[in-house]
């Protein structure tokens, strides 16, 4: 079987940063990813890992540990903008869809 | 732009009715999911189609099938609608097969049934 957790709501004020935690089991593994959902709007794609470790993209970083079947997305500098759900979401056990988390809805204040 | 494109993004229509929700992927990607999102509910999974064949199907449900034509466009029929189908049909589309490549989605379409 396959499942996806992770908080259903944070918040943080801008110019912070924040951390949104992912824990999935899967059968198999063939990467993670993390993508942003701005309400009514369609879901973009901001990473994936696919080895242990940190990789960053501007303001936004993830991380992955494999073995404890853990992610994490890190945002930086806080930005209103980026008041938005965030999903963590992994392929399936047969690798041919991703199969997602119910997302972390983010509010940032001023 | 993201170069996925469905159509209608919007659609009223009444319980009992049939629906047909249209999805044309990007240029050169050969696969095209469909998923189902509800207020309460995360993306759910319906089916995926590769260059015109099923590939996987997930919580899909009888009253629901979709297809691929050969210019790679698909279409999700929804029949005998409840209220409970009311929800975001989102179309993502990838070049390959596999979902470790990652996806574009569509801008979605919002489905409410009265």
């Amino acid at each position: 079987g396959q499942n996806i957790d992770q908080p259903t709501e944070m918040t943080a004020t801008e110019g912070a940063i924040v951390q949104i935690n992912c824990t999935y089991q899967t059968s198999g593994f063939n990467g993670l990813f993390w993508y942003q959902q701005h309400a009514g709007e369609a879901p973009t794609f901001l990473s994936y890992n696919v080895l242990d470790g940190l990789e960053e993209k501007g303001r936004f970083s993830s991380f992955l540990s494999r073995s404890k079947g853990y992610s994490y997305l890190l945002l930086k500098e806080l930005q209103m903008k980026d008041s938005a759900s965030y999903l963590c979401a992994a392929p399936n056990q047969a690798g041919t869809a991703l199969i997602f988390g119910k997302g972390t809805t983010l509010s940032v204040s001023s | 732009d993201s170069g996925v494109t469905q159509t209608p993004k919007h659609l009223i229509t009444a319980t009992g009715q049939r629906v047909t929700l249209r999805c044309s992927p990007r240029s050169g990607d050969l696969s095209v999911y469909w998923y189902q999102q509800s207020l309460d509910q995360g993306l759910q999974f319906l089916i995926q189609y590769y260059n015109g064949e099923e590939r996987a199907k997930g919580n899909i449900l009888e009253r629901f099938s979709a297809q691929q034509f050969p210019d790679l466009h698909s279409e999700l029929n929804l029949s005998s609608l409840e209220l409970g189908d009311s929800a975001l049909y989102f179309c993502a589309s990838s070049a390959s097969g596999g979902a470790a490549d990652g996806y574009t989605f569509g801008s979605g379409t919002r489905l409410t049934v009265v």
